[in-house]
């Protein structure tokens, strides 16, 4: 079965600063993972995936992820936090056989400090 | 904006009534999926649909709960003799395509509070 961690309900950083959320996922098969962003009182927006092609994904808002097989790592990353990045952030892996459904983590909270 | 809707966005009843959410998503999406979200948690699988056929279930979907996709568009979910543990976020999602890696587009949401 397959299974998400996101390690850290809770992440607070200073508006500027790097922001570091982790993701570790356990797969018996090869993995598609994805981040979403989730504001309150909204539904998940996508912030990146990773489709077994490049290892280093690129999304929106520059968030970025690296797929590190032989760490079963996913971990979302931004250079320079900003006020509007407070939300929560959601690891999910998608279980491509049992019909694509998603697999999500606990979730993080971002806050930014000002 | 990811062209999924969903109706109504917040809904409060008493416990023992039955409650039917609507979800709307875009033409293209062959593919729907409902979804429960707890407070602090991330959301959970509940069923999903290709076109009209339901083709998954979880078991958090007891036999109070039930889905439809009539015409493989809009679906709805309807909850009868709803009980306090019901309250929760349901949200339904939308994909294209039969791929896994396709994207799942959200809608907002309906925040259900059952007193």
């Amino acid at each position: 079965a397959q299974s998400v961690t996101q390690l850290g309900s809770h992440v607070s950083v200073s508006e500027g600063a790097l922001v570091l959320l982790r993701c570790n996922y356990s797969s018996s098969v090869p993995p598609y993972l994805f981040w979403y962003v989730q504001y309150p009182n909204q539904g998940l927006q996508l912030l990146l995936k990773y489709t077994s092609a490049a290892t280093l994904v690129k999304g929106i808002n520059g968030f970025e992820a690296e797929f590190k097989k032989s760490e079963t790592s996913f971990h979302l990353t931004k250079p320079s936090a900003h006020m509007s990045d407070a939300a929560e952030y959601f690891c999910a892996v998608s279980d491509h056989n049992q019909g694509g459904k998603l697999i999500f983590g606990q979730g993080t909270e971002l806050s930014v400090k000002p | 904006d990811t062209g999924v809707s969903q109706d109504p966005r917040h809904k409060i009843t008493k416990r023992g009534q039955n409650v039917t959410f609507r979800c709307d998503p875009i033409s293209e999406h062959n593919r729907l999926y409902w979804y429960r979200q707890t407070l602090g948690q991330g959301p959970e699988f509940l069923t999903y649909f290709q076109n009209e056929a339901q083709l998954e279930k979880s078991r958090l979907l007891s036999d109070r709960f039930s889905a439809e996709r009539p015409k493989g568009s809009f679906s709805t979910l309807e909850i009868q003799r709803t009980e306090q543990g019901d309250s929760a976020m349901y949200l339904c999602a939308g994909r294209s395509g039969g791929v896994s890696y396709n994207e799942q587009f959200f809608g907002p949401g309906t925040r259900l509070t059952v007193l």
